[in-house]
């Protein structure tokens, strides 16, 4: 069972516009969740994070939306720019983070100049 | 300290052979993770130790699969008689106490083709 689903396999923007990347997760435990970015042939870097007490971070182009009754958190990349293009992956924890992440399937995005 | 290295970062085996990887995490990082990632999936979680001690290992973790992290330092998985279906990335990552507000740092990777 995946507790942790992206559904979008892949999303295409143009440079400048946002780029939206949602999440949706089933374990009402988790109580920290996370973005990674992946480039080719590199391990998973971290990006953003949010814990369940806030429904928001930001941290300049990037900022995670959490809405805890609908499980979904969402990513929003503004301006989106070429360096961007990676595979995004969700992650979240449970017990204030202290359970080992499980992770999403992931989404491509592709930032087209 | 640089991050978390993996070694090697390829290895190619027969069918029924072992093979052992190295993970050295950072240095003031207590926790160490092992996932594993194959194509068109996220990572999964096999295994964590804190300092010295094994604290979980995943269902995924068959008998066939060992870790080790001696003296709370680098770690080591072994996978004896490999099969095809173990080719995959294996990644390490290490962390503080806690996921928290900075995650896990993440190394390169492993990238094993059993032939």
């Amino acid at each position: 069972d995946q507790q942790v689903k992206q559904n979008s396999p892949s999303l295409s923007v143009q440079e400048g516009r946002i780029s939206i990347l949602n999440c949706d997760y089933t374990n009402s435990m988790f109580d920290y969740f996370l973005w990674y970015k992946k480039y080719p042939a590199e391990g998973p870097t971290f990006l953003i994070s949010i814990s369940s007490i806030k429904d928001k971070n930001e941290d300049g182009r990037f900022t995670v939306f959490l809405n805890k009754s609908a499980k979904h958190l969402s990513l929003h990349i503004v301006p989106s720019q070429p360096g961007d293009s990676a595979v995004y992956f969700c992650a979240a924890s449970a017990w204030v983070g202290n359970t080992p992440l499980v992770f999403g399937k992931g989404t491509r995005l592709s930032v087209i100049a | 300290d640089t991050g978390v290295s993996q070694d090697p970062r390829h290895k190619i085996t027969k069918r029924g052979q072992n093979v052992t990887f190295r993970c050295d995490p950072i240095s003031e990082h207590n926790r160490l993770y092992w996932y594993r990632q194959t194509l068109g999936q996220g990572p999964e979680f096999l295994t964590y130790f804190q300092n010295e001690a094994q604290l979980e290992k995943s269902r995924l973790l068959s008998d066939r699969f060992s870790a080790e992290r001696p003296k709370g330092s680098f770690s080591t998985l072994e996978i004896q008689r490999t099969e095809q279906g173990d080719s995959a990335m294996y990644l390490c990552a290490s962390s503080l106490e806690r996921a928290g507000n900075y995650g896990y740092t993440f190394g390169s990777g492993t990238r094993l083709t059993v032939v």
